[in-house]
């Protein structure tokens, strides 16, 4: 079974610090990705990453960062956090290859900024 | 970027009943398209997906069919039974995205006994 764990189910956090959010998977998948999920408006990719040090800009990568310095872990760092990222962040993981791509996901983290 | 565009945003129906939930997507080259089904509380789960050179793919009670001319794509379920309450997202792949995933706002599925 593939898992991919985050290291967080809840965090609350204050305005202003920096916060990494962690996402480590166990199949050897290539690609990882970050979402944010808002009621209403589905799961927004952030940012996403296809090999170890690669990383690529979502659709909504303004405020955050990315590292990916091994290939089972992929960290989401809010630099300097603010309100309106309060928000539920789930990572995934895929393999890379021609043909269909399953994205297994995290199960999620809580996060609210005050 | 790939936009994928979800209708209804909610569906309720009878238990018994088919329900159809309904995606646009933008980019004529995507060609991967699944349909994750996130229960309360839970993560994400792909319940079936189609890639771009199949029509039609069904999976028991449920069923996907892709039309590339008109870039849309639907999911079926029929038979709908309570445990089939639930968001469902639809994604398709885009050329540009590498692997990532773009997906449409949900439909909160509700089926009533």
């Amino acid at each position: 079974d593939v898992k991919v764990t985050q290291s967080s189910r809840y965090l609350v956090k204050r305005t202003g610090e920096k916060v990494f959010l962690e996402c480590v998977q166990d199949m050897d998948h290539e690609n990882m990705f970050w979402y944010r999920q808002d009621p209403g408006l589905g799961l927004r990719l952030i940012y996403f990453s296809y090999d170890v040090k690669m990383k690529e800009k979502g659709d909504i990568p303004e405020g955050y960062s990315v590292s990916r310095e091994k290939k089972e872990r992929f960290s989401l760092i809010l630099e300097s956090a603010s309100t309106n990222q309060t928000s539920m962040y789930l990572c995934a993981s895929s393999v890379s290859g021609t043909g269909v791509s399953e994205a297994f996901f995290g199960q999620g983290t809580r996060l609210t900024v005050v | 970027g790939e936009n994928v565009e979800q209708h209804p945003s909610t569906l309720s129906v009878q238990e018994g009943d088919s329900a159809v939930i309904k995606c646009t997507y933008s980019d004529s080259a995507s060609n991967y398209f699944p349909w994750y089904k996130q229960e309360l509380g839970k993560r994400p789960q792909l319940i079936i997906d189609i890639r771009s050179n199949v029509g039609e793919k069904k999976d028991q009670r449920i069923a996907v069919t892709l039309n590339k001319t008109a870039k849309h794509f639907s999911l079926h379920i029929t038979e709908t039974q309570p445990e089939d309450s639930a968001v469902y997202f639809c994604a398709a792949r885009g050329s540009n995205s590498g692997y990532a995933l773009n997906f449409g706002k949900g439909t909160s599925l509700l089926v009533t006994p």
